[in-house]
């Protein structure tokens, strides 16, 4: 399995800031997700990044909002911009690992963002 | 968005009590995933389905990928503290963009 750490662990933010997360994988993958978990509820994607490409957002995320960076195959950050209460929120990076012959998907520990 | 059914919402047993959850959907799934998040933590794989009908074992747990491929459970037996979180089980298909989540089971043990 992909060990993923992700900086910070937790953050506390003002109204209209910009936050931006780091997601590093000990090893090289293809493939790089960012979600997104409301309180009490459960995981959202919000974009798929890959290496050499741009991110691909999902229906009601977008790049102006959310930007994402994908410089090498072991790291990926998301910036959550002009933040609002709204985005308080749990963000998860995952990754795409493989069990076997088969491929499965591995979460980081998530970064606890609370927007005042 | 989330096409996942996920049931119960909620479980309050005591310890040494078997569990068991379910995911059902209104379409098909290559893949089956079951995962454990504890408070504070990002989720845990536990247990990957990857045939129709595959049972699967990773010790007290015991997970089933439903034959019509549409559906999917999870057993815990004889429960412990430890067991206590929410579990979220993800159906995946071969396009790697196309996975969905349950709403997710908490589950309580008492001891």
């Amino acid at each position: 399995s992909a060990v993923i750490s992700q900086k910070p662990s937790r953050d506390i933010c003002q109204r209209g800031t910009s936050l931006t997360i780091q997601c590093q994988v000990d090893s090289q993958v293809t493939m790089m997700f960012w979600y997104r978990q409301q309180p009490g509820q459960s995981l959202t994607l919000i974009a798929t990044a890959n290496q050499g490409s741009e991110a691909t957002y999902e229906s009601g995320f977008v790049i102006d909002k959310f930007p994402i960076s994908r410089p090498n195959l072991t790291f990926s950050t998301l910036t959550v911009s002009n933040m609002s209460p709204e985005d308080s929120s749990i963000y998860l990076c995952s990754v795409e690992g493989t069990v076997g012959a088969e491929e499965t998907q591995y979460f980081g520990p998530g970064t606890r963002l609370l927007v005042l | 968005g989330q096409q996942l059914n996920q049931s119960p919402q909620s479980m309050f047993i005591q310890e040494g009590e078997d569990v068991s959850m379910n995911c059902t959907s209104s379409s098909i799934f290559n893949t089956w995933l079951w995962y454990k998040q504890d408070p504070g933590e990002g989720p845990v794989l536990l247990i990957a389905l990857y045939k129709a009908g595959e049972l699967t074992s990773n010790g007290r747990l015991t997970a089933q990928f439903g034959i019509t491929r549409k559906d999917s459970f999870l057993n815990i037996s004889a429960s412990i503290p430890s067991d206590v979180g929410i579990y979220f089980c993800a159906g995946r298909r071969y396009n790697n963009n196309d996975m969905r989540f349950g709403a997710g089971t908490r589950l309580t043990v008492k001891p």
